[in-house]
């Protein structure tokens, strides 16, 4: 079975500064999705990264892929108040493995 | 497109009865749905696996007696909780894969939850 972490599992930053969310998984995946949740919401898509090296970027955040390390970034630049929500990673194979998730607080 | 639906979106009952929550597909065929759990602050855990017309298959440690899914179409499973009990209270969301899984990279598509309450 795949096993994800992510770290930190709790983040508290203010708004401005920038910083990186990590996820680690254990054996080999497909495809490695980046999603958000609000408190009492669904899952949202932010993004879908399919190889080695690949980089994608919305907005303040940036995700990136290395298979190899079976390692995935998301960095935050220049928090707002708007991303506080907790960020989980899902590494894929056939079905998708959810990481601890990641409950960021931005405070202004 | 890739709109996913749940109903009901809160449900509140009595232990002991048992609950449906529904899931649709609304713009896309499903072959494959996915039910999860998630209690606060903690992950999603995934509960089954549901492929149209065939039985799902359920993750170790969850029982199939209790938590029954049907996936009779391509655009609905539904799972029932039965005989309901306060540590079922939680958020169940499910998900659906496009029926071709090519063009959308096998993603699934998340559903906006059901919050379930056992008194």
């Amino acid at each position: 079975e795949l096993k994800v972490e992510q770290n930190p599992l709790f983040l508290s930053m203010q708004e401005g500064k920038n910083y990186t969310i990590y996820c680690n998984y254990s054996t080999t995946s497909d495809r490695l999705y980046w999603y958000r949740q609000d408190p009492g919401k669904s899952l949202e898509s932010l993004f879908v990264l399919l190889s080695n090296g690949a980089v994608k970027q919305e907005g303040r955040l940036m995700a990136s892929l290395d298979t190899k390390a079976r390692l995935s970034t998301l960095h935050i630049t220049a928090a707002v108040h708007d991303l506080s929500a907790t960020y989980f990673c899902a590494p894929t194979g056939n079905q998708f493995y959810f990481g601890t998730g990641t409950s960021l607080t931005v405070i202004p | 497109g890739a709109v996913v639906s749940q109903h009901p979106s809160r449900v509140i009952c009595k232990s002991g009865t048992s609950v449906k929550i529904e899931c649709r597909s609304l713009d896309f065929q499903a072959t494959t749905m996915f039910w999860y759990r998630q209690f606060p602050k903690q992950s999603l855990m995934l509960m089954a696996t549901s492929n149209e017309g065939s039985k799902a298959t359920y993750e170790q440690g969850v029982e199939k007696d209790k938590f029954l899914i049907n996936h009779a179409s391509l655009t609905l499973s539904t799972l029932t909780v039965t005989s309901a009990h306060p540590e079922d209270s939680s958020f169940y969301i499910c998900s659906a894969r496009d029926r071709t899984g090519v063009a959308s990279y096998n993603e699934q598509f998340f559903g906006p939850g059901t919050r379930l309450t056992v008194l």
